[in-house]
Order: C-alpha cells, then structure tokens, then sequence
C-alpha cells in the first residue's frame, strides 16, 4: 500500500522558518518525480514545487522561488520542503504528491501569523 | 503561466442524473512529446484530493467507469454518466504540460 506521511507543520511567525518532510513507503520511491502542494484554508489546490527523480531538476510556483527549496534522500524514502521568509499568505495545508498527483499524502498544516 | 478556467463552479445535480465540468486552458496543452498532460482530481470534505483521470481520458484503477474524461489542445471535459451521493465534493483540473503547473478554480458538486 503506497503511503505517504508529511510532518514538520506548525505554527510559525512572519519571516521564520520550516522544514517539511514526506516520507514515503509502498513504491519504488526514487522512480518518481515528487511534488509538494498546498491549499489555503476554504480555498483550491496549488502546486508549490516538484523535483525530478535523481533530485537534479527542480521546479518552483513564482510566489515561492528563493524562499522555498525541495529536496529528497532516495536513500531515505523522503521528501523535503525547507521554507524561509514565510508569510502569511504561506498559510496552508502541505500535501506531498508523487507520480503526477496519483499519490498524495494526508497533508500537514502551516500557520504563518503573529 | 497557463491559466485553467472551470465551468461552472457550483453544480448542483440530481441523483442518477448526468454531470459534466468543463475545463478550458489558456494554451494549447499538447507537449512536445504528443502528450496532452491534463488530469483531473476529486476531493471530498476533509480529505485528500483524490485523482481521477490521467493525460486527458485514462481512468486510474479503482475509479467506477461512471467517470469520463474527454477533450483535446484548449478544451476539456470530465462527465458523471449518473451521478451518486459518494460523488460530492470539488473537482479540479490541473495541467502538468508547463511549469509552473497550474489547478483550475475549483468545482463544487452537491446533491440537489
């Protein structure tokens, strides 16, 4: 059964920081491209980045790019998202995602507020 | 950035009833490789999105045959043959022919 667990949420002030993690289980982890997504409160899904198999390619939303970076350790079944300069508009609950949206995990919740 | 467009955004249907959701792009969504990368998602209340279709018309395994997806270049369409009460929730288009990957609006199905 493929399961993906995100953790690493929390409440955080403007400006801080977070790292995310996903770990994966139930397919062969470093065959598949891997997203991170994100949906604020009452609103629809956004792709926030993805990242290629090997870990070479890289792709951000423009809202994010030079604050967030996505990595993986195939070697670990994990996903990372490390974000910094976080702002409200950051609020959101973070899905992982691999094989374009066929997997997506439970979600973790990030609060950016003072 | 490519813009998907969904209509309509509420969509109130009746049991047993068909259901169709259109999604339009702003570019054409065929990729250099032939491909046309447009999947659709369905997410109830409280949960994950949950995807539905793959590359416009493939239905991913588990998913009733009652889902159809259709449409080719700028305009698509994912039909309910009849719809049931397990079927409420929002649908959602997403292309992954460009980055930045984008989602349509949203689609709220109800049971009238």
């Amino acid at each position: 059964e493929v399961q993906l667990v995100e953790s690493g949420g929390g409440l955080v002030q403007p400006g801080g920081s977070l790292r995310l993690s996903c770990a994966a289980s139930g397919f062969t982890f470093s065959s598949h491209w891997m997203n991170w997504f994100r949906q604020a409160p009452g609103k629809g899904l956004e792709w926030v980045a993805n990242i290629n198999r090997d870990g070479g390619e890289k792709y951000y939303v423009n809202s994010v790019k030079g604050r967030f970076t996505i990595s993986r350790d195939n070697a670990k079944n994990s996903l990372y998202l490390q974000m910094n300069s976080l702002r409200a508009d950051d609020t959101a609950v973070y899905y992982c995602g691999g094989s374009r949206g066929l997997f997506w995990g439970q979600g973790t919740l990030v609060t950016v507020s003072s | 950035d490519v813009v998907l467009t969904q209509s309509p955004l509420s969509l109130p249907v009746t049991l047993g009833q068909p259901a169709s959701i259109s999604c339009t792009s702003s570019h054409s969504l065929v990729q250099s490789d032939g491909n046309t990368y447009l999947n659709w998602f369905h997410q109830r209340p409280g949960q994950s999105p949950r995807r539905l279709i793959y590359e416009v018309s493939n239905r991913d395994s588990g998913v009733p045959d009652r889902f159809s997806g259709s449409g080719s270049d700028t305009d698509f369409t994912l039909t309910i043959s009849r719809a049931e009460a397990e079927d409420v929730g929002v649908y959602y288009c997403m292309q992954l022919t460009y980055w930045p990957h984008t989602f349509g609006q949203g689609t709220k199905l109800e049971i009238k």
